[in-house]
């Protein structure tokens, strides 16, 4: 797989490699992160989610990480396949003001 | 079930114009957003609501209005459209600020 500790604006993957998408997070009161998938067109669709209180949490074929002493956040996603190019987005919640604030995006295309 | 629509899906409109985006969400959630999405960038967060009757503002909400009259209902106004209001808009709705949003599909507004 492809990883960088760094937020990357675009990801390229070979089929079947796994995937790494970082997305650093701006406010330290935040206590709930969201990943989400964006397809041409559409939507944002929900991923997986984690809380503050946890470092990480699997999913089917994803697992997000985060590192609350550094404010990252990043999403795996293992054995990438076609369908899984998208832009994929960060997103967290203040705990205060309750606002769903999104990170800069990463375009993940899957090379065949 | 159809979650979070949002009505109109496309409209032009001139310089100058008033209009209305209309989302409506039917899972009873307390939370809705709207957001502006531009080429190449991330979701920006215009107004949000935490409960009917309450509006506040987001990262971008100069040229926009809301109201939140009726839970399920959340509207987005643009009383003088400009062209640096063209872009695509997206609604969200969420039960509460530590869960997932849900996403509408999207109005794509053009300012001419």
């Amino acid at each position: 797989g492809e990883s960088v500790g760094l937020h990357l604006p675009t990801l390229s993957v070979q089929e079947g490699d796994n995937s790494i998408i970082n997305c650093a997070y701006s406010n330290s009161a935040s206590d709930y992160f969201i990943w989400y998938k964006q397809e041409s067109g559409k939507g944002p669709q929900f991923i997986i989610d984690i809380r503050s209180n946890m470092d990480k949490r699997q999913g089917q074929r994803v697992t997000v990480l985060l590192n609350k002493t550094v404010k990252h956040l990043s999403l795996q996603i293992a054995a990438t396949q076609p369908g899984d190019s998208a832009v994929y987005f960060c997103a967290e919640i203040g705990a205060n003001d309750y606002k769903l604030s999104f990170g800069a995006g990463t375009t993940v295309t899957v090379r065949a | 079930n159809a979650g979070v629509t949002q009505t109109p899906k496309f409209r032009v409109l001139k310089t100058g114009q008033s209009m209305t985006l209309l989302c409506a969400q039917d899972m009873n959630h307390e939370y809705m957003y709207w957001y502006r999405q531009d080429p190449g960038m991330g979701l920006r967060l215009i107004h949000y609501s935490v409960g009917e009757g309450t509006t506040a503002k987001g990262e971008v909400p100069d040229g926009y209005n809301v109201s939140r009259l009726k839970k399920q209902n959340f509207l987005l106004g643009l009383e003088s459209a400009a062209p640096s209001q063209t872009s695509v808009y997206f609604c969200a709705s969420s039960s509460g600020g530590n869960t997932e949003a849900f996403f509408g599909q999207g109005t794509r507004l053009t300012v001419v």
